[in-house]
Protein backbone atom coordinates (compact mmCIF):
# COMPACT_ATOMS: atom_id res chain seq x y z
CA UNK A 1 0.00 0.00 0.00
CA UNK A 2 0.76 3.32 -0.45
CA UNK A 3 2.37 5.76 2.69
CA UNK A 4 3.94 9.26 2.39
CA UNK A 5 6.31 10.53 5.01
CA UNK A 6 7.26 13.84 5.96
CA UNK A 7 9.58 15.15 8.47
CA UNK A 8 10.67 16.79 10.77
CA UNK A 9 6.93 16.45 12.40
CA UNK A 10 7.78 20.23 14.44
CA UNK A 11 10.03 22.70 13.69
CA UNK A 12 11.08 25.95 15.72
CA UNK A 13 13.20 28.26 13.69
CA UNK A 14 14.72 31.78 14.30
CA UNK A 15 14.28 34.60 11.55
CA UNK A 16 16.41 34.72 8.83
CA UNK A 17 17.56 30.77 9.24
CA UNK A 18 17.76 28.29 6.16
CA UNK A 19 14.30 25.46 6.07
CA UNK A 20 14.59 21.88 4.78
CA UNK A 21 11.75 19.82 4.66
CA UNK A 22 11.36 16.61 2.73
CA UNK A 23 8.42 14.28 1.55
CA UNK A 24 8.65 10.68 0.67
CA UNK A 25 6.25 8.32 -1.12
CA UNK A 26 6.02 4.99 -0.97
CA UNK A 27 4.51 2.16 -3.12
CA UNK A 28 3.57 4.28 -5.82
CA UNK A 29 5.26 5.61 -8.81
CA UNK A 30 5.66 8.95 -10.91
CA UNK A 31 3.10 10.43 -8.72
CA UNK A 32 1.93 14.10 -8.67
CA UNK A 33 3.37 15.63 -5.85
CA UNK A 34 2.21 18.93 -3.78
CA UNK A 35 3.11 21.31 -0.92
CA UNK A 36 0.48 22.91 0.97
CA UNK A 37 1.05 25.59 3.46
CA UNK A 38 -1.95 25.90 6.29
CA UNK A 39 -2.29 28.99 8.58
CA UNK A 40 -3.34 28.62 12.07
CA UNK A 41 -7.19 28.33 11.70
CA UNK A 42 -6.97 28.66 7.80
CA UNK A 43 -7.52 27.05 4.39
CA UNK A 44 -5.45 24.78 2.48
CA UNK A 45 -2.61 27.52 -0.10
CA UNK A 46 -1.28 25.64 -2.84
CA UNK A 47 2.89 26.45 -2.67
CA UNK A 48 4.39 24.40 -5.15
CA UNK A 49 3.23 20.91 -7.35
CA UNK A 50 5.08 18.59 -9.52
CA UNK A 51 4.49 16.20 -12.47
CA UNK A 52 7.99 14.21 -12.63
CA UNK A 53 11.59 14.58 -11.66
CA UNK A 54 12.98 18.05 -11.64
CA UNK A 55 9.81 19.51 -13.09
CA UNK A 56 8.31 22.41 -10.79
CA UNK A 57 5.51 24.63 -10.70
CA UNK A 58 4.97 27.52 -8.77
CA UNK A 59 1.68 29.09 -7.26
CA UNK A 60 2.56 31.47 -4.96
CA UNK A 61 5.91 33.87 -5.29
CA UNK A 62 7.40 33.98 -2.36
CA UNK A 63 10.85 33.47 -0.53
CA UNK A 64 10.20 29.13 -0.52
CA UNK A 65 11.38 27.10 -3.06
CA UNK A 66 10.85 23.79 -4.19
CA UNK A 67 12.86 20.51 -5.91
CA UNK A 68 12.19 16.80 -6.91
CA UNK A 69 15.33 15.22 -6.93
CA UNK A 70 13.46 11.56 -7.27
CA UNK A 71 10.20 10.51 -8.54
CA UNK A 72 9.53 10.24 -5.14
CA UNK A 73 10.90 12.87 -3.28
CA UNK A 74 10.28 16.46 -2.80
CA UNK A 75 11.78 18.79 -0.87
CA UNK A 76 10.41 22.25 0.48
CA UNK A 77 13.54 24.81 0.89
CA UNK A 78 13.91 28.53 2.26
CA UNK A 79 17.11 30.53 2.34
CA UNK A 80 16.00 33.12 4.74
CA UNK A 81 12.67 32.50 6.58
CA UNK A 82 10.38 35.02 7.76
CA UNK A 83 7.99 35.07 10.45
CA UNK A 84 5.07 34.79 7.77
CA UNK A 85 6.28 31.29 6.92
CA UNK A 86 4.62 29.27 9.82
CA UNK A 87 2.16 27.06 9.49
CA UNK A 88 1.63 23.50 9.18
CA UNK A 89 3.28 21.83 6.02
CA UNK A 90 1.43 19.37 4.02
CA UNK A 91 3.08 17.55 1.19
CA UNK A 92 0.44 15.38 -0.95
CA UNK A 93 0.35 13.18 -3.73
CA UNK A 94 -1.64 11.86 -6.15
CA UNK A 95 -2.21 8.98 -9.48
CA UNK A 96 -3.90 9.58 -12.22
CA UNK A 97 -5.81 12.13 -11.39
CA UNK A 98 -7.98 11.03 -8.27
CA UNK A 99 -7.86 12.22 -4.79
CA UNK A 100 -5.21 13.66 -3.27
CA UNK A 101 -3.28 11.64 -0.24
CA UNK A 102 -1.87 13.84 2.36
CA UNK A 103 1.12 12.98 4.65
CA UNK A 104 1.36 13.65 8.73
CA UNK A 105 2.46 17.20 8.22
CA UNK A 106 5.37 19.57 9.82
CA UNK A 107 4.48 22.33 12.16
CA UNK A 108 6.60 25.09 11.94
CA UNK A 109 7.22 28.03 14.10
CA UNK A 110 9.46 30.78 13.04
CA UNK A 111 10.25 32.63 15.89
CA UNK B 1 -8.79 31.72 -12.58
CA UNK B 2 -9.93 29.22 -10.75
CA UNK B 3 -12.15 29.69 -7.74
CA UNK B 4 -14.36 27.43 -4.58
CA UNK B 5 -16.41 29.46 -2.77
CA UNK B 6 -17.70 27.54 0.18
CA UNK B 7 -20.35 27.89 2.56
CA UNK B 8 -21.09 28.13 5.37
CA UNK B 9 -17.80 29.09 7.56
CA UNK B 10 -18.65 27.60 10.54
CA UNK B 11 -21.90 25.48 11.72
CA UNK B 12 -23.14 24.27 14.62
CA UNK B 13 -25.50 21.45 15.04
CA UNK B 14 -27.33 19.21 17.38
CA UNK B 15 -26.29 16.05 17.72
CA UNK B 16 -28.39 13.49 15.51
CA UNK B 17 -29.44 16.21 12.85
CA UNK B 18 -27.84 16.83 9.47
CA UNK B 19 -25.33 19.20 8.41
CA UNK B 20 -25.13 20.46 4.87
CA UNK B 21 -22.03 22.44 3.29
CA UNK B 22 -21.97 23.92 0.06
CA UNK B 23 -19.43 24.86 -2.74
CA UNK B 24 -19.55 26.53 -6.15
CA UNK B 25 -17.11 26.23 -8.25
CA UNK B 26 -16.11 28.71 -11.36
CA UNK B 27 -14.42 26.28 -13.90
CA UNK B 28 -16.99 24.27 -16.00
CA UNK B 29 -14.15 21.87 -17.14
CA UNK B 30 -13.85 20.61 -13.12
CA UNK B 31 -14.69 16.60 -13.59
CA UNK B 32 -13.67 15.86 -9.75
CA UNK B 33 -15.25 16.68 -6.70
CA UNK B 34 -13.46 15.11 -2.89
CA UNK B 35 -14.46 16.25 0.15
CA UNK B 36 -11.81 16.19 3.27
CA UNK B 37 -12.48 16.61 6.54
CA UNK B 38 -9.54 17.97 8.90
CA UNK B 39 -9.46 17.14 12.90
CA UNK B 40 -7.45 19.42 15.31
CA UNK B 41 -4.01 19.21 13.96
CA UNK B 42 -4.25 16.41 11.85
CA UNK B 43 -4.04 15.42 8.20
CA UNK B 44 -7.04 16.53 5.52
CA UNK B 45 -8.49 12.68 4.91
CA UNK B 46 -10.41 12.12 1.97
CA UNK B 47 -14.41 11.00 2.91
CA UNK B 48 -16.17 10.97 -0.06
CA UNK B 49 -15.77 11.93 -3.61
CA UNK B 50 -17.93 12.41 -6.70
CA UNK B 51 -17.05 12.51 -10.35
CA UNK B 52 -18.89 14.68 -13.22
CA UNK B 53 -21.02 12.42 -14.66
CA UNK B 54 -22.65 11.05 -11.51
CA UNK B 55 -25.20 13.10 -9.74
CA UNK B 56 -25.16 11.60 -6.20
CA UNK B 57 -23.01 9.72 -4.25
CA UNK B 58 -24.00 7.93 -0.55
CA UNK B 59 -21.58 6.46 1.80
CA UNK B 60 -23.69 5.68 5.18
CA UNK B 61 -24.11 8.54 6.83
CA UNK B 62 -22.49 10.82 4.22
CA UNK B 63 -23.58 11.72 0.75
CA UNK B 64 -22.29 14.15 -1.65
CA UNK B 65 -25.02 15.78 -4.76
CA UNK B 66 -23.60 17.85 -7.42
CA UNK B 67 -24.96 20.04 -9.87
CA UNK B 68 -23.16 20.34 -12.96
CA UNK B 69 -25.50 23.21 -14.16
CA UNK B 70 -25.55 25.22 -11.67
CA UNK B 71 -21.67 24.45 -10.58
CA UNK B 72 -22.88 23.64 -6.94
CA UNK B 73 -21.94 20.22 -4.99
CA UNK B 74 -22.76 19.71 -1.35
CA UNK B 75 -21.60 17.69 1.23
CA UNK B 76 -24.43 16.29 3.83
CA UNK B 77 -24.18 14.51 6.94
CA UNK B 78 -27.01 12.44 8.58
CA UNK B 79 -27.23 11.59 12.34
CA UNK B 80 -24.40 13.81 13.16
CA UNK B 81 -22.82 12.71 16.14
CA UNK B 82 -19.99 14.28 18.68
CA UNK B 83 -16.84 12.50 16.35
CA UNK B 84 -18.21 14.29 12.95
CA UNK B 85 -16.92 17.50 14.65
CA UNK B 86 -13.91 18.88 12.62
CA UNK B 87 -12.91 21.07 8.96
CA UNK B 88 -14.34 20.13 6.19
CA UNK B 89 -12.98 21.45 2.25
CA UNK B 90 -14.97 20.42 -0.73
CA UNK B 91 -12.42 20.41 -3.87
CA UNK B 92 -12.45 20.60 -7.32
CA UNK B 93 -9.85 19.34 -10.24
CA UNK B 94 -10.04 20.40 -13.87
CA UNK B 95 -10.47 18.06 -16.56
CA UNK B 96 -7.47 15.78 -17.93
CA UNK B 97 -3.93 17.39 -18.11
CA UNK B 98 -4.81 19.61 -15.02
CA UNK B 99 -2.86 18.79 -11.87
CA UNK B 100 -4.24 21.53 -8.99
CA UNK B 101 -7.06 20.95 -7.21
CA UNK B 102 -8.41 24.54 -6.11
CA UNK B 103 -9.74 23.64 -2.38
CA UNK B 104 -12.65 25.60 -0.36
CA UNK B 105 -11.83 27.73 2.57
CA UNK B 106 -13.61 25.31 4.71
CA UNK B 107 -16.33 24.66 7.48
CA UNK B 108 -16.08 24.47 10.67
CA UNK B 109 -18.41 21.63 11.84
CA UNK B 110 -19.69 21.29 15.33
CA UNK B 111 -21.77 18.71 17.05
CA UNK B 112 -23.50 19.36 20.09
CA UNK B 113 -23.80 16.57 22.60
Amino acid sequence: SQTIHQWPATLVQPVGSPLSLECTVEGTSNPNLYWYRQAAGRGLQLLFYSVGIGQISSEVPQNLSASRPQDRQFILSSKKLLLSDSGFYLCAWSVLGSWQYFGPGTRLTVT
Amino acid sequence: GENVEQHPSTLSVQEGDSAVIKCTYSDSASNYFPWYKQELGKRPQLIIDIRSNVGEKKDQRIAVTLNKTAKHFSLHITETQPEDSAVYFCAAKGASGTYKYIFGTGTRLKVLA
